[in-house]
Formats: structure tokens, C-alpha cells, sequence
């Protein structure tokens, strides 16, 4: 089955510059990779997705690139702003359809201003 | 548009009590899922639904329950409360279809943060 890793653990930046958060997979057939933002006391919210047949997309601030060879997806936040300051999960697809998602461990981001 | 909506928000309960948590949705999604959140392990899979009266287990189901009457209402059964089952249970839904392809956001509710003592 399906196994996520996500690193790092946690990551404190100052505001304007670059955070990376790199996520791998095991199961080589997984074709869709979304990530979620939480913020104190809310449920994940997503920010972006990914799905097998592109390597990169962008959003904004907000870019996700996927190395299928490699098996791993990189979230990637540019000028961060204090507003950014929250967990994030990456998941990847598990089951026949798909239809269920592993989630990695969480990365803590905090902007410093 | 409310979305996922959880109640209650926060909830004390004895070992040994059973309770129910609510979970709603109206954006007519098929899929239901529940989700257990403790500190530093992610999002772990209880129960999940692919449509009214179709439920199947997950990750972690034992000491759980779950009904799928409606299309909108997935409600979590904890019978026998223990102090292991203290958590932040999240509810979510997703709308997939072989037309949509199985892969879709999932859209979650704000939680119920249950303490067991």
C-alpha cells in the first residue's frame, strides 16, 4: 500500500523568503498529489494539486513540482507572508480507485516578520 | 454554501461512554470520510462511505461505528470510550465518479476536539 513520507518536520523562515516542503511516495501507480494547508483550530484546506501527467503547476505564491521517477513532490511557497504560518500535509491516492488518501505527517511552517 | 459542518466543536466524555459525532454535508458528494488527527502523525484514516448505506473500514476502525442513512449525514459512533480515542476527529467529503476520475479534492469540516477522561 501507499506510504508518505514528508520532511521537514518543521521549518521557520523569515517573511519574504523561499519555504520548500518535499513529500515522497511509495506506490509507483499514485497519479494525484494534493496538498493542504490547516490553521489553528480548521480542518485542511487545499491549496494545490497535482496530478501524474505534468510535472509542475503554479498558483500565485504557490507552486507543486513531481518527480515520478524519484517518487517525490515538492511544495514550494515564494515571499511568504505571516499569513502562510500554518501545517501543511501532503497525500497521495491509496486503493483500487484511488479513492482514499495517505496523508504525510505535517510540516509546521512559521514566517517570521 | 455551508460545505462540511462537524458537531459538536469540542466534547469531554468518561471512559466507558458512547457518544455520536456529527458530520453533514451539502454539496451532494458521494464520498464521506472520517479522520482521526493526533499530534505528529497526520490524518489517519477511520471509516469512509462511497454513497448512502455503503461503508468500509480504514486505517484505524476499531472502537468506531459508522452509518450512511443519507446522501448528506455521516455520523461517528464511538462505543466504550477510552482514553486512546482522544483526538480531533475530522469529517470530509469528495465527489468522485468514473466520469470525474477518482482522483478529487477532499473537503473537510473544522473538527470535534473529543478529550476521554
Amino acid at each position: 500500500g501507499e506510504n508518505v513520507e514528508q520532511h521537514p518536520s518543521t521549518l521557520s523562515v523569515q517573511e519574504g523568503d523561499s519555504a520548500v516542503i518535499k513529500c515522497t511516495y511509495s506506490d509507483s501507480a499514485s497519479n494525484y498529489f494534493p496538498w493542504y494547508k490547516q490553521e489553528l483550530g480548521k480542518g485542511p484546506q487545499l491549496i494545490i494539486d497535482i496530478r501524474s501527467n505534468v510535472g509542475e503547476k503554479k498558483d500565485q505564491r504557490i507552486a507543486v513540482t513531481l518527480n515520478k521517477t524519484a517518487k517525490h513532490f515538492s511544495l514550494h511557497i515564494t515571499e511568504t507572508q505571516p499569513e502562510d504560518s500554518a501545517v501543511y500535509f501532503c497525500a497521495a491516492p491509496k486503493g483500487e480507485y484511488g479513492n482514499k488518501l495517505v496523508f504525510g505527517t505535517g510540516t509546521i511552517l512559521r514566517v517570521k516578520s | 454554501n455551508a460545505g462540511v459542518t462537524q458537531t459538536p466543536k469540542f466534547h469531554i466524555l468518561k471512559i466507558g461512554q458512547s457518544m455520536t459525532l456529527q458530520c453533514t454535508q451539502d454539496m451532494n458528494h458521494n464520498y464521506m470520510y472520517w479522520y482521526r488527527q493526533d499530534p505528529g502523525m497526520g490524518l489517519k484514516l477511520i471509516y469512509y462511505s462511497v454513497g448512502a448505506g455503503i461503508t468500509d473500514k480504514g486505517e484505524v476502525p476499531n472502537g468506531y461505528n459508522v452509518s450512511r442513512s443519507t446522501t448528506e449525514d455521516f455520523p461517528l459512533r464511538l462505543e466504550l470510550a477510552a482514553p486512546s480515542q482522544t483526538s480531533v476527529y475530522f469529517c470530509a467529503s469528495s465527489s468522485l465518479t468514473p466520469l470525474q476520475g477518482y482522483n478529487q479534492p477532499q473537503h473537510f469540516g473544522d473538527g470535534t476536539r473529543l478529550s476521554i477522561l
